[in-house]
């Protein structure tokens, strides 16, 4: 499978307590993309890297959140103290960096739940 | 935020008959793009449609472009049971990554 990896794709935790997400984009796609779907919402923008750098981060990325992706290839998603407002599916993606830009392809997302 | 904006919500249609679904965003695009999404699954790229271009086909698909009322439609024609998901719209302003509606649900009921 040369899609986009996601693991895991369940999360339960209590609140309180630290997650980490990861994400292992098609090879060669030299950007990589977090967003984050509630339910019933569309995707919203997370943060984004161009190999290593990180290159944007939206306002909703808060300082309990941090993203690496520190050799170009796969990124983790880290969220610190989780909240209940947290729980969302978080959704890696990838793409080229090349015309067409901006289509981008998903992984199946992370489930976290915070009780 | 959310530019795109996607009408109706949820659309509930018998197989065989086609489904329509619209997006409104707010400012001027590149290009803008349809994703699918299965429940509980990530999201599918179904077609793009560049700024300087009016409607576009792939198979089942056609999409329509009008800039100057800021407004984008998906017609799945002769829909059958499997295409229901939810459909969404986004848009791709230039240097800002996609920013995607909230999307429409659609059931296609056999």
């Amino acid at each position: 499978d040369t899609g986009v990896s996601q693991d895991p794709r369940h999360k339960i935790t209590k609140r309180g307590q630290n997650v980490t997400f990861r994400c292992d984009p098609i090879s060669e796609h030299n950007r990589l993309y977090w967003y984050r779907q509630t339910l019933g919402q569309g995707p919203e923008f997370l943060t984004y890297f161009q190999n290593e750098a990180q290159l944007e981060k939206s306002r909703l990325l808060s300082d309990r959140f941090s993203a690496e992706r520190p050799k170009g290839s796969f990124s983790t998603l880290e969220i610190q103290r989780t909240e209940q407002g947290d729980s969302a599916m978080y959704l890696c993606a990838s793409s080229p960096g090349q015309l067409p830009r901006n289509t981008i392809y998903f992984g199946e997302g992370s489930w976290l739940t915070v009780v | 935020s959310q530019q795109g904006e996607e009408d109706p919500q949820a659309l509930s249609i018998q197989e065989g008959e086609n489904a329509t679904m619209n997006c409104s965003y707010k400012t001027s695009i590149n290009n803008l793009q349809w994703y699918r999404q299965n429940s509980g699954r990530g999201l599918v790229h179904l077609i793009l449609i560049r700024s300087n271009e009016r409607e576009k086909h792939s198979g089942r698909l056609r999409v329509t472009l009008d800039t100057s009322k800021k407004s984008s439609s998906l017609l799945i024609t002769a829909s059958r049971a499997a295409d229901t998901a939810s459909y969404f719209c986004a848009t791709d302003t230039g240097n800002t990554p996609l920013v995607f509606g909230k999307g429409t649900r659609l059931s296609v009921i056999a």
